[in-house]
């Protein structure tokens, strides 16, 4: 089945650093790609999305790239902040799943200033 | 504004007790989900609809229910609790089953069952 893998968490970076949070995944057909964030307390929000190979999801100096060769969708910002702590999630949903949501398990980003 | 809230936001209950878990959307979104989350696994589906009266299992749908009577409503029921089901639950909604569509979070319940 359908799959996401996200790299191993926490990170914790210092403000202004690059930051960038890997995710691969496993599909059969041709999914549309997500990163969400949940900041403490909170429930998920989308940051950003990808529907097809090669597009470029952005948002908040958030971007991701869709690359269907690699399978990846990787996270990266070039300088944070210490209000973009918060754990980020991938997430798949294929189009013959009907968007049923597939998630990596989550990786959990501290800034510190 | 539209939202989605949860009732109540954290629930201690006692294995073998039925408990439901309430979901409200006022987006007049057709879909519904709800998910639990556990360290490590991120987000797993439970249950889903795409309208009322529709109701589908997800991927960990042993021990739950669901019923959508109306639109915005999708309660979620564990028939009789068990400490694996001690998690935090959230419910989402989206407009159209289309597989690119963002689905809106509510905040969360935390159920501990004892």
């Amino acid at each position: 089945g359908d799959s996401v893998t996200q790299m191993e968490g926490p990170v914790t970076l210092s403000e202004e650093a690059f930051l960038t949070i890997n995710c691969t995944y496993t599909a059969t057909g041709y999914p549309s790609l997500f990163w969400y964030v949940q900041y403490p307390g909170e429930g998920l929000q989308l940051l950003l999305k990808a529907t097809k190979a090669d597009d470029k999801g952005s948002n908040k100096g958030f971007e991701a790239t869709y690359r269907k060769e690699t399978t990846s969708f990787h996270l990266e910002k070039g300088s944070v902040q210490v209000s973009d702590s918060a754990v980020y999630f991938c997430a798949l949903s294929d189009i013959q799943g009907a968007q049923k949501l597939v998630f990596g398990q989550g990786t959990r980003l501290t800034i510190n200033p | 504004d539209a939202e989605i809230t949860q009732s109540p936001r954290h629930k201690i209950t006692e294995t073998g007790r039925q408990v439901t878990l309430a979901c409200h959307q006022t987006w007049n979104h057709n879909n519904m989900f709800w998910y639990r989350q556990d360290l490590g696994h991120g987000l797993r589906l439970i249950h889903y609809s795409y309208g009322v009266q529709d109701t589908n299992k997800g991927e960990v749908s042993d021990g739950y229910s669901v019923s959508r009577s109306n639109t915005e409503d999708l309660p979620l029921t564990l028939e009789s609790a068990a400490s694996s089901q001690t998690s935090v639950y959230f419910c989402a909604s989206s407009e159209t089953a289309n597989s690119y569509n963002e689905q809106f979070f509510g905040p969360g319940t935390r159920l501990t069952v004892l």
